[in-house]
Formats: C-alpha cells, structure tokens, sequence
C-alpha cells in the first residue's frame, strides 16, 4: 500500500544544534515531494518540494532535504536550529497526478 | 492579502446540529482542496475541486460530509448531524492548476462537537 512514515513522533534539540527529520515513502515510482511546518492553531506552509534533478533541494527559513532515491528517503535537514523552529513537521507525497498525502508528523521542541 | 482564508476559524456546536465552513481561495487558482486534520495526525484528503467540478469525492468521511463550489471561486464543506467524532481542524487549500507546485493552505477551522 501507498504510504508515508515519519519514525519519529517528537524530537527535542538544543537551539543552535543540527536538525534531521526523517521521512519514507512507499509508492512505486517516485513521487513529487514536500515538506510542510505547521505552528500551533495555524495552517502549514511550504518548506521546500523535489520534483527532478538534483537531489538536494534548498527551502526557506534554511531548511534543505535530500532524496535517496535506493532508500525512499526525503530527509529534512537544517544546520543549526532557531527557537521559532519549535513547531510540527509533515513530509507528504504526491504521486503524479494524484492529490497529497501527509505523514504523520514530527513534532519538534527547541531547548534554549 | 491573497492567501487562502476561512471561516470560522473555531466553531463550537451540539451534536446533531449541522454545520458549514467557508473557504476562499487565492484568487488566480483553480483547484481547491479539503483536508481533516485530527489531533496527532497528518492532514487527511477529503475532496477536492477544479473550478466549479467536484473531480474527487470518494474520500469524503460519509454521506453526512458535502462540499460544493458552485461558481468555482469559494467553496463550502458541510457536516450534517455532526458526531463527536467529527471534531477535528479542517484545512482548506488551494493550488494552480498543476498541483505538484505544492499547495497554499489556509488557516483552517477547528471544529469542536459537544
């Protein structure tokens, strides 16, 4: 069956630390792929999305990811973490021609 | 400001009332999109629009749930005899006529059922 997974529920980091979000994907052939955040009581807004090409792809607020195609992998990195980066994290997928679908999320906190 | 807007953004109601959310999409997109967002979860597709046809429905959660776009500009999800179970954060989103280019949500309305 067609899915997304985010392994982790919640990740905590110290502000100023790296960050890794992981995200998988099961379809069988590759999909487009986004990274949405979510702040609490709010809507989510686009990161970043990979269609082709290079498989590391730069978004805003300094976040980047990378597609490992052999590993179904898209990957949300961010070098050092900022306070305002508490929020939720969504990978989602979209198989061509067909409408989004979410993980469930990761939920990160930021230590000052 | 030309994001996705809608209303309510909170609605409280009785269970087995009926209850219609309003979305307004960005202008110049012609696919409109709904989305359920429950506590811990991932937004979960429930229908989506371009311009004025209905082209996915079959997600729709039961036949309590309708959505229509009557002039292909805004759009409305309604909920009948409403379930505690239908409390959740519906998210309304829209995109250009490629939807790969990623969607823009709004804000969304929280629905609580009592």
């Amino acid at each position: 069956a067609q899915s997304v997974t985010q392994p982790d529920i919640h990740i905590t980091v110290s502000e100023g630390a790296s960050l890794e979000l992981r995200c998988n994907y099961s379809y069988g052939a590759t999909p487009y792929l986004f990274w949405y955040v979510q702040s609490p009581g709010q809507g989510l807004q686009l990161l970043l999305k990979y269609f082709s090409g290079d498989t590391l792809v730069q978004g805003i607020k300094g976040f980047e990811a990378e597609f490992k195609r052999s590993q179904s992998s898209f990957n949300l990195r961010k070098p050092s973490v900022h306070w305002s980066d508490a929020a939720e994290y969504f990978c989602a997928v979209a198989p061509y021609g067909q409408n989004f679908v979410f993980g469930p999320g990761t939920r990160l906190s930021v230590l000052p | 400001d030309t994001g996705v807007s809608q209303d309510p953004r909170h609605k409280i109601t009785k269970r087995g009332q009926n209850v219609t959310f309003r979305c307004d999409p960005i202008s110049e997109h012609n696919r409109l999109y709904w989305y359920r967002q429950t506590l811990g979860q991932g937004p979960e597709f429930l229908t989506y629009f371009q311009n004025e046809a209905q082209l996915e429905k079959s997600r729709l959660l039961s036949d309590r749930f309708s959505a229509e776009r009557p002039k292909g500009s805004f759009s409305t999800l309604e909920i009948q005899r409403t379930e505690q179970g239908d409390s959740a954060m519906y998210l309304c989103a829209s995109s250009p006529r490629d939807a790969n280019y990623g969607y823009t949500f709004g804000s969304g309305t929280r629905l609580t059922v009592v």
